[in-house]
């Protein structure tokens, strides 16, 4: 069975401010995908990144940047210089294949205030 | 743009009445996907189709039926709608090879 913990449910910054998002998962495959959504107040679902179990190369898009660490099973997410836009729930999801039967996390409700 | 339209996007009605939710995709994906999305529990898969009448059970599956008569629609039956399936719901394709899912705007189903 797989399992994904993100155990920070809300979090709120201020403007600029950096902040990470923590997520923790469970598989016993050895393959597998990670990812990150995000939910803006709109409530659209927005893909953000995938990784593979074998690929465990930290990557820095603008500002946003994640730490992806097998031994210790976490795929955490930074943000950093926050701003009011990046106010969204941000999922985390692990997927056995690539073939999108993802299991999704509860979500972390990301509030950054001007 | 996978192109997912969910329809109806909002909709009420009874305990104990069928409701069916409709996901049309454009780009001919193989992979179509009917998650649910609750408070604390993100998001939820209820059932997946891997090709036109092929379809399988996700995690939540009681109570739901799908059907995929075309590659284009992926349908969400609820037979006899029930309080507990407040919900919104999201269709979802697969893009590509990578896992990644492309999703709908979501229906909200109040069911009173």
């Amino acid at each position: 069975a797989q399992k994904v913990t993100q155990a920070q449910t809300e979090i709120s910054v201020v403007e600029k401010e950096d902040v990470t998002l923590d997520c923790v998962y469970e598989t016993r495959d050895t393959t597998y995908y990670l990812f990150w959504y995000k939910q803006p107040p709109s409530g659209e679902l927005v893909f953000l990144i995938r990784r593979n179990s074998f690929d465990e190369q930290n990557e820095i898009s603008g500002r946003y940047s994640w730490n992806f660490q097998k031994s210790t099973s976490s795929f955490n997410f930074t943000i950093t210089a926050s701003q009011v836009v990046d106010s969204a729930v941000y999922f985390c999801a692990l997927s056995p294949t690539n073939a999108g039967k993802s299991t999704f996390g509860d979500g972390t409700t990301l509030t950054v205030k001007p | 743009d996978a192109g997912i339209t969910q329809s109806p996007r909002h909709k009420v009605t009874e305990t104990g009445t069928p409701v069916t939710l409709r996901c049309h995709q454009t780009e001919n994906h193989r992979y179509m996907y009917w998650y649910r999305q609750d408070p604390g529990h993100g998001l939820r898969l209820i059932h997946y189709s891997y090709g036109v009448k092929d379809t399988d059970k996700g995690e939540v599956s009681d109570g739901y039926s799908v059907s995929r008569s075309k590659t284009e629609d992926f349908l969400l039956t609820l037979e006899s709608a029930t309080s507990s399936q407040t919900s919104v719901y999201f269709c979802a394709t697969l893009v590509g090879n990578t896992g990644e899912l492309f999703f709908g705007e979501g229906s909200r189903l109040t069911v009173l």
